[in-house]
């Protein structure tokens, strides 16, 4: 089957950095999103990795490694309004959306 | 954890045909469900919320005529492109509020109109 894991929930301060990571089997890949969503809101995309590196966009950063399925999203300089959930996504061999669970991102003064 | 399901997964119709696409919950019962809009590498774009039993809340700039809504259970929710062209070729994707603050995405419907 097809499946995507990531922690459900992660704690981390205000200033520090915060690596949430994403495990995924799939049949097929064409691609790996991650969003942030604010409770009661709509998903807000943050990035796209379809080839294996880093991409780095402001204080986000996101890691992708086909050949391990992982995909990481790191965040720097943590700030309170970054408390939220983080969705991972891959898009699988017949472009359709596999969804994580999702990671409750909680941030302490 | 929970299961959300779409079908059709992916369609292909003519211009000016209507279409219609599911969204199940298969193993909870919601009152709400969301419909957004996948467009590459963009956010998910919220169309409307669902709400079983009355009509849907539609966001700003999206035709309710266009997008027809029907919430008939608490698990099936539907979404009906009318006449559709071939801008409304795009991703649809749904998902169900579980418990008023899970949230469980279907894996998306990709229309595509000719």
């Amino acid at each position: 089957g097809q499946n995507i894991d990531q922690p459900t929930e992660m704690t981390a301060t205000e200033g520090a950095i915060v690596q949430i990571n994403c495990t995924y089997q799939t049949s097929g890949f064409n691609g790996l999103f991650w969003y942030q969503q604010h409770a009661g809101e709509a998903p807000t995309f943050l990035s796209y990795n379809v080839l294996d590196g880093l991409e780095e966009k402001g204080r986000f950063s996101s890691f992708l490694s086909r050949s391990k399925g992982y995909s990481y999203l790191l965040l720097k300089e943590l700030q309170m309004k970054d408390s939220a959930s983080y969705l991972c996504a891959v898009v699988d061999s017949n472009y359709q959306l596999i969804w994580g669970a999702g990671t409750k991102l909680i941030i302490k003064p | 954890g929970a299961v959300v399901s779409q079908h059709p997964s992916w369609v292909i119709c003519k211009s000016g045909t209507s279409v219609k696409i599911e969204c199940r919950s298969l193993d909870f019962q919601a009152t709400t469900m969301f419909w957004y809009r996948q467009f590459p590498k963009q956010s998910l774009m919220l169309m409307a919320t669902s709400n079983e039993g009355s009509k849907a809340t539609y966001e700003q700039g999206v035709e309710k005529d266009k997008f027809l809504i029907n919430h008939a259970s608490l698990t099936l929710s539907t979404l009906t492109v009318t006449s559709a062209h071939p801008e409304d070729s795009s991703f649809y994707i749904c998902s169900a509020l579980f418990r008023d603050y899970e949230q469980y995405f279907g894996p998306g419907t990709r229309l595509t109109v000719t």
